[in-house]
């Protein structure tokens, strides 16, 4: 079965950077396109990032513009999603998902912190 | 790009309908059939409940239909019952691999 497994919480420091990961199984991996989504406490879903893992290539939302970065392996199935010079704004739990929103991870909390 | 406008809330009584609608614009709802509907429950992740406009996943009973006219989708709920109390989330392709969110509706049964 399908499953995106995260990576853990972490608490980071403003101007800090942080790197998710989003490990896929249980189908072809460079045939589905993976999402980024974020939800800061008490608010709502927020579009993050897209990356299509047969060549790489990603979008991200203009207000993460120059921050945000997506990689992937192939060899292990796995995204990343790199965000630098993190600011309160950006505590948050990140969810993985594919394509079409149809399998989601568990969520990665993330808290931006002095 | 701009979130979708949701109403906050809406509520309804058992057994009864509620619609929820998703406004957005010419470049995004009202220029793809990309259109997803996402339920959360309090503490849970996000379930996809309906994509492309009114497709229901395999699972997802047929209570919770689509549609979509111009740069509005909505989502209807009929015979509610207490577990589709939630959060409701529409997300529409916006172009160039971009999505857009709705500001989410909470629904109260």
């Amino acid at each position: 079965q399908v499953q995106l497994m995260q990576s853990r919480s972490e608490v980071k420091r403003p101007g800090a950077s942080v790197e998710l990961s989003c490990k896929a199984s249980g189908y072809a991996f460079t045939n589905y396109y993976i999402q980024w989504v974020r939800q800061a406490p008490g608010q709502g879903l927020e579009w993050v990032a897209i990356v299509n893992p047969s060549d790489g290539d990603t979008s991200h939302a203009q207000s993460l513009q120059g921050r945000v970065s997506v990689t992937r392996d192939t060899s292990t199935a796995t995204v990343y999603m790199k965000l630098n010079n993190l600011k309160s704004g950006d505590t948050a739990v990140y969810y993985c998902a594919t394509a079409s929103f149809d399998y989601w991870g568990q969520g990665t909390r993330i808290t931006v912190s002095a | 790009q701009s979130a979708l406008t949701q109403p906050p809330s809406a509520s309804g009584s058992p057994g009864q309908s509620v619609t929820i609608s998703c406004t957005g614009t010419g470049s995004d709802v009202g220029n793809y059939n990309s259109v997803f509907w996402i339920q959360q429950r309090p503490g849970k992740a996000p379930k996809l409940i309906i994509h492309g406009v009114n497709k229901r996943p395999s699972g997802i009973p047929d209570r919770f239909s689509g549609s979509k006219s111009g740069d509005t989708a909505s989502l209807t709920v009929s015979g509610l019952q207490a577990e589709d109390e939630a959060d409701y989330y529409c997300i529409s392709y916006a172009g160039n691999n971009n999505y857009v969110v709705g500001s989410g509706t909470q629904v109260t049964v």
